[in-house]
């Protein structure tokens, strides 16, 4: 089945410092993938689409100039936090969509937890 | 706008029982999916079922089965013989078809217990 690696699994940053996480498709091509944030015990919060090849697109009240994404491949997305603060600290997952699986779902990376101290 | 309504937000069953969970969505459109998922305490989500708006046949998957009512846009999920492996949250999902990608919108969970 296809499946998403995302790496790292936990992190945790100074106040300050940039954190980089990445999501993989490991056997299929990702055309789109999607960036949430989620709190505990809380929905998934979309962040933004990403599409190979092009700009993000941001959902409203999301920073562009804070969250970085960066879809360079169709297998590689990276979601990068400048300049993090405590209150940047959440769950953060990927999702992708196989090219011509529209009807299979999403498939999930496993999440990364940052904490910012 | 498209949204998820998930009305219970902890549901708790006996092992070996069955239990179901409510989702309502609100759309305009006549042809879409849906999809429940699963997320255990490790947080990885899972799909358990999905239905396509256009079949009226109500997706099943081992113990897993929905009640798709179309005109009522409500998508329910029950699960039979629950097991301790499936106490998880549960999200309703429906995917909303955009321009730049076919993005989900999450119900807001239902924490589901098993006791044994």
């Amino acid at each position: 089945g296809a499946v998403v690696s995302q790496h790292p699994s936990r992190v945790i940053c100074k106040s300050g410092t940039s954190v980089k996480i990445e999501c993989r498709s490991l056997d299929f091509q990702a055309t789109t993938m999607f960036w949430y944030r989620q709190f505990p015990k809380q929905s998934l919060m979309l962040m933004a689409t990403s599409n190979e090849g092009s700009k993000a697109t941001y959902e409203q009240g999301v920073e562009k100039d804070k969250f970085l994404i960066n879809h360079a491949s169709l297998t590689l997305s990276t979601l990068t936090v400048t300049s993090a603060h405590p209150e940047d600290s959440s769950f953060y997952i990927c999702s992708a969509r196989a090219i011509g699986r529209q009807a299979q779902g999403y498939t999930f990376g496993s999440g990364t937890r940052l904490t910012v101290v | 706008a498209q949204t998820v309504t998930q009305s219970q937000p902890e549901m708790s069953v006996q092992e070996a029982e069955t239990v179901t969970l409510s989702c309502t969505y609100d759309t305009s459109e006549s042809d879409y999916y849906l999809f429940w998922y699963k997320q255990p305490p490790s947080r990885q989500m899972i799909l358990v079922i999905r239905q396509e708006a256009y079949k009226q046949q109500n997706a099943t998957e081992n113990r897993f089965s929905v009640n798709f009512q179309k005109a009522a846009k409500s998508f329910s999920l029950k699960i039979s013989d629950s097991q301790l492996g499936d106490a998880a949250m549960y999200f309703c999902a429906y995917r909303l078809d955009m321009e730049y990608g076919n993005k989900l919108v999450f119900g807001a969970g239902t924490i589901l217990r098993v006791k044994s």
